[in-house]
């Protein structure tokens, strides 16, 4: 079955970095996702990476896929208190329509 | 451009009424979605369409019906709504397979 897991919480200090980690089940996913969603907001996407690729650098944003493991991170340098948000990792599995399976999303908090 | 617009933001119902969810999107984007968001979930997708004139069940979509006006409008209808259906509704369009743009959200209760 297709299933996306992520640990619920993460607290980090300003200025440290931030790991998320997510795992998923659909081997033949195609594209990986992380959404961000801050407070009463719809969820913006931050980036994503291609299934065949084993890294993604985004300025602050790095993201790391282990596709044997079915394991993906996204690391945050230098968190900001702005960085304070719920992450949902979301995976595209392969053939038919443009599905998205989110996982049930990770709440950073970023303290000074 | 607006992106992907919802109204309404809030709404509470009684059990039994019934409502209609709007979503709008000025991308031109061919493929909208229907997800609901439930405390300690991810999103669930609810009904999809691919194109005009077409829609199709997602995950749950039992007490709810789609309706695709337009290539740019997609409402959502709870014909008797229970509590169960208390939830964050988002919609969200994309081009085809690619990235998925979402809307702010309706806060919906249903006591």
């Amino acid at each position: 079955g297709e299933d996306v897991e992520q640990s619920l919480f993460l607290s980090v200090r300003e200025g440290d970095s931030s790991v998320i980690n997510c795992t998923y089940t659909d081997s033949s996913s195609t594209y990986l996702y992380w959404y961000k969603q801050e407070p009463g907001a719809g969820l913006q996407l931050l980036t994503y990476i291609f299934s065949n690729m084993d890294m993604k650098q985004d300025q602050r944003l790095t993201v790391l896929l282990n596709k044997k493991d079915k394991h993906l991170s996204l690391r945050i340098a230098d968190t900001q208190t702005g960085d304070s948000a719920i992450y949902f990792c979301a995976e595209r599995p392969g053939g038919g329509y443009n599905k998205l399976i989110f996982g049930a999303g990770t709440r950073l908090a970023v303290h000074p | 451009n607006a992106g992907v617009t919802q109204t309404p933001k809030f709404q509470v119902l009684k059990t039994g009424q019934s409502m209609t969810l709007q979503c709008a999107q000025d991308m031109n984007h061919n493929s909208m979605y229907w997800y609901r968001q439930d405390p300690g979930m991810g999103l669930r997708l609810i009904y999809y369409s691919a194109s005009e004139g077409t829609t199709d069940k997602g995950e749950v979509p039992n007490g709810y019906n789609v309706s695709r006006l337009n290539k740019r409008e997609f409402s959502l209808r709870l014909e008797s709504a229970a509590p169960s259906q208390t939830s964050v509704y988002f919609c969200a369009s994309s081009e085809r397979d690619n990235e998925q743009f979402f809307g702010p959200g309706t806060r919906l209760t249903v006591l």
